[in-house]
């Protein structure tokens, strides 16, 4: 089936530094999205991206739809604590269906 | 914004009984919905698609009847995991779909289920 490459896998980074990750996939996908998931709960809308070179905000954070419509990025400003989490990408075709990527599971040193 | 609600949040079951997951949306009428399953540190797979008042659709490799789904009304579908067993322990998720046209998905919160 389909597949998203997301990576990086995890980040360390320290409070106040910048955050990027991107996924990629071989197939077209027309709407892209960016969850974050806390442990023992369900993911939380980030940005959603539904046009081929599309950048869109959303505080500190800012996601962009690649214009081959096969990838995105989504970067973090100026990290917080409550930063922390697991950040999946997610691809959505036909029938509203959402492809996941493996996720990138950031941690924040105060 | 709509909030997806799901039941119970956590289950611990003997091996060989069944479990019922239900997930309501609590706010609006969910034409759709949608059933995860994700392992430990790993990302969500898509187990099937429940649409109201007919069958649920089942991805390739999801056992029809190991995991049946009931979408009996536009605010509840329901996923029973038949004859647990110990692999079948793992977080499930649904998600729900609404009436408008911008295809946003509502998560619910995830229940996770354990079989001793």
């Amino acid at each position: 089936g389909q597949q998203l490459n997301q990576s990086p896998q995890s980040m360390f980074i320290q409070e106040g530094e910048d955050v990027s990750m991107n996924c990629t996939s071989s197939s077209i996908f027309n709407t892209w999205l960016w969850y974050k998931q806390d442990p023992g709960e369900g993911p939380v809308l980030l940005i959603a991206l539904y046009k081929a070179g599309e950048l869109t905000s959303n505080g500190r954070l800012t996601a962009q739809f690649g214009i081959t419509r096969k990838d995105s990025f989504l970067n973090i400003s100026a990290s917080i604590p409550s930063d922390v989490g697991i950040y999946f990408c997610a691809g959505q075709g036909g029938a509203q269906k959402l492809v996941f990527g493996q996720g990138t599971r950031l941690t924040i040193n105060p | 914004g709509a909030v997806v609600s799901q039941h119970p949040s956590r289950v611990i079951c003997k091996s060989g009984t069944s479990v019922k997951i239900e997930c309501r949306s609590l706010d609006f009428q969910a034409t759709t919905m949608f059933w995860y399953r994700q392992f430990p540190k790993k990302s969500l797979m898509l187990m099937a698609t429940s649409n109201e008042g007919s069958k649920a659709t089942y991805e390739q490799g999801v056992e029809k009847d190991k995991f049946l789904i009931n979408h009996a009304s536009l605010t509840l579908s329901t996923l029973t995991v038949t004859s647990a067993h110990p692999e079948d322990s793992s977080f499930y998720i649904c998600s729900a779909a609404g009436y408008d046209n911008t295809g946003e998905l509502f998560f619910g919160e995830g229940s996770r289920l354990t079989v001793l």
